[in-house]
């Protein structure tokens, strides 16, 4: 079946690091793909999204890019704030359906000052 | 605009016990959806509505969990004979009819521990 994998955590970076964190899928066709943030206390957000292959998202200095060759979708950051603490979703769904969204596990971000 | 409100933001019950969760997703939103996230899991579908459409029930684990929305706009999860590995964060999210990508709006979760 469809599914997301995504770098375990955590990960921990000094403020100004950069910051990759990777995500690759397996599904039969092209889904949309998505990440999504939760900060502490907070509930899931969108943080960016790309539709099709080549397709690249970007949202708060955050970037990724939907590679079909790699089946990949890694999110990158130049540099990271102690404000960009916070759980990273990875996720998938079927291009113009309104059907569920499909998860990796989550990787969790520290930024220390 | 008002985002997606769940109730309780906390439960503690009892093994055995029936609970119910209670979604308001943002006025407007036919769309509707449930996942839990828990540690071992991750965030899991559960079960999905689309309008006066029957309910994509495909993701709930058991025949203990159900799910109702009234007048397609406020929705209730209930776990009958709730177990300890139902304990997770249960998550509502809702989405627009616009028929593109429809980003889902997630509301804050119902932490549900089952002692």
């Amino acid at each position: 079946g469809d599914s997301v994998t995504q770098m375990e955590g955590p990960v921990t970076l000094s403020e100004e690091a950069c910051l990759t964190i990777n995500c690759t899928y397996t599904a039969t066709g092209y889904p949309s793909l998505f990440w999504y943030v939760q900060y502490p206390g907070e509930g899931l957000q969108l943080l960016l999204k790309a539709t099709k292959a080549d397709d690249k998202g970007s949202n708060k200095g955050f970037e990724a890019t939907y590679r079909k060759e790699t089946t990949s979708f890694h999110l990158e950051k130049g540099s990271v704030q102690v404000s960009d603490s916070a759980v990273y979703f990875c996720a998938l769904k079927w291009r113009g359906s309104q059907g569920n969204l499909i998860f990796g596990k989550g990787t969790k971000l520290s930024v220390k000052p | 605009g008002a985002g997606v409100s769940q109730s309780p933001s906390n439960k503690v019950t009892e093994k055995g016990k029936d609970v119910e969760l209670r979604c308001d997703p943002i006025s407007g939103h036919t769309a509707l959806y449930w996942y839990r996230q828990s540690l071992g899991q991750g965030l899991e579908f559960l079960i999905y509505f689309q309008g006066n459409s029957a309910p994509d029930k495909s993701g709930l684990p058991s025949d203990r969990f159900s799910a109702e929305r009234t007048g397609g706009s406020v929705s209730t999860l209930t776990i009958q004979r709730t177990q300890q590995e139902d304990s997770a964060v249960y998550l509502c999210a809702s989405s627009l009819p616009t028929g593109g990508e429809e980003t889902q709006y997630f509301g804050p979760g119902t932490r549900l521990l089952v002692l």
